[in-house]
């Protein structure tokens, strides 16, 4: 069975554009959460979706969106990117079993100029 | 204080031997609690997870859970080099309809050297 897969694997930006990050989960699993890490530190929650609905938000600014789509993949989307952008964009998928289990995709690294 | 905090690294520790990784919550409303292995440059990968209090074993893993003392350990037996990556403590807290939500460690590195 095929993993959580996230694209694109790299991407490079200069301040004030837009990115869209992209995420197919787990076959079967109907929940996509994605977080950011910074180097050196652990990853951040920033959404979660479960049958097309936010059921979470951490503590992000409003530059920071997503949505889920009826196949269960998602997108992160983020505008106006600062060079505090640049991280590791973490895309998870759970079953959202009782257990909380989440299975991490490889990735999308950010870097904004 | 930090929701999740793990002990600072970097840990160190020779082939064979018995690498602990510790990690303390601050939130009492915890109730399930993962470690993740972290390669340079690559994504977590759940290693193990644990919800009751106790022991759980895995092969060579071992998680460790006190809900009263809100501390959770990893213990890495017969420590091989391949083990050698960032350990993130993950804690998940039940609440609203969030299941998704990990709040994490900042990790700690352990290198295994020969």
């Amino acid at each position: 069975d095929a993993g959580v897969t996230q694209s694109p694997t790299h991407l490079i930006k200069t301040r004030g554009q837009h990115v869209t990050l992209r995420c197919s989960p787990i076959s079967g699993h109907k929940s996509v959460s994605w977080y950011q890490q910074v180097l050196g530190q652990g990853p951040q929650f920033i959404f979660q979706y479960y049958e097309k609905e936010e059921r979470g938000r951490g503590n992000f600014p409003d530059r920071f969106s997503a949505r889920q789509f009826p196949n269960y993949s998602s997108e992160l989307n983020v505008n106006a990117l600062l060079l505090g952008d640049s991280a590791l964009y973490l895309c998870a998928s759970s079953s959202l079993n009782p257990t909380g289990e989440l299975f991490f995709g490889e990735g999308s690294r950010l870097t904004v100029l | 204080q930090k929701e999740v905090e793990q002990n600072s690294g970097p840990l160190s520790v020779p082939e064979g031997a018995i690498a602990s990784l510790n990690c303390t919550y601050s939130d009492r409303g915890s109730q399930s609690f993962f470690w993740y292995r972290q390669y340079s440059g690559k994504s977590p990968e759940l290693i193990m997870f644990i919800y009751s209090n106790g022991d759980k074993e895995d092969g060579r893993f071992t998680a460790q859970l006190n809900k009263a003392s809100q501390y959770v350990s990893l213990l890495i037996r017969d420590s091989q080099p391949s083990d050698s990556a960032t350990y993130l403590c993950a804690v998940r807290s039940i609440g609203g309809t969030s299941y998704g939500k990990l709040t994490f460690g900042q990790g700690t590195i352990l290198t295994v050297h020969p």
